[in-house]
């Protein structure tokens, strides 16, 4: 069975700080891994994805995220945070078994602080 | 902003009512996926939908019922509705069921309040 650890229900930053909202995973096979973010009353926006190749993916608005595969982690980092990143984000993961369908994490609540 | 569009924006209904919730996909995309998220949670999946047919479904029972179109449109059924079925709604397209780093791609979603 997949499943997506997100183990921080809150992250709270300085305004020019770097973030990181934390994700691991467990799947059987090569994870695809995914990263949305959701702004209230809204739906979820995607921001990058990993599927193969470099460890550092590079996404939208400044976002990166790191894939570690001894760890089984895929922490999503930003250099310098701004308050309008302030938002819920969730991670993903999907595998080649089973439905081809996303299975998400219960998301983190990031907030940045001017 | 994406091109997948959902409506109706938000639903009141009672119990045991039923309800159709629908999704526009983005040009170009075959492939429709509908999720549920809770007050607190994360998307769950629902079913996905490709070429009109069922491809794959979550641990949700059969009063869920789905349908897509010939233009790729979807349709979202619940029977019987039930207080825990309050959730946002969620739809997602993307462009080929097959490949499996496709990005899904998420409508604005439906608030569904069943009183």
């Amino acid at each position: 069975a997949q499943s997506v650890a997100q183990p921080e229900d809150q992250v709270n930053v300085a305004e020019g700080n770097p973030l990181t909202v934390k994700c691991t995973y467990s799947v059987s096979g090569n994870p695809y891994l995914f990263w949305y973010v959701q702004y209230p009353n809204r739906g979820l926006q995607f921001l990058l994805k990993y599927i193969t190749g470099d460890n550092l993916v590079k996404g939208s608005y400044g976002f990166e995220a790191e894939f570690n595969k001894s760890q089984t982690s895929f922490h999503l980092k930003k250099p310098s945070a701004l308050v309008s990143d302030s938002a819920l984000y969730f991670c993903a993961v999907r595998t080649l078994t089973g439905a081809n369908n996303l299975f998400f994490g219960t998301g983190t609540r990031l907030t940045v602080i001017p | 902003e994406t091109g997948v569009t959902q409506s109706p924006t938000h639903l009141i209904k009672t119990r045991g009512q039923q309800v159709t919730l629908r999704c526009s996909s983005q040009s170009g995309h075959n492939t429709v996926s509908w999720y549920q998220q809770a007050l607190g949670q994360g998307p769950q999946f629902i079913f996905q939908y490709y070429r009109e047919e069922e491809n794959g479904r979550g641990n949700f029972p059969p009063r869920f019922s789905g349908l897509q179109f010939p233009n790729y449109s979807s349709e979202l059924n619940v029977n019987a509705l039930e207080l825990d079925d309050s959730a946002l709604y969620l739809c997602a397209s993307s462009l080929n069921v097959d490949l499996y780093q496709e990005t899904q791609y998420f409508g604005p979603g439906t608030r569904l309040l069943v009183l």
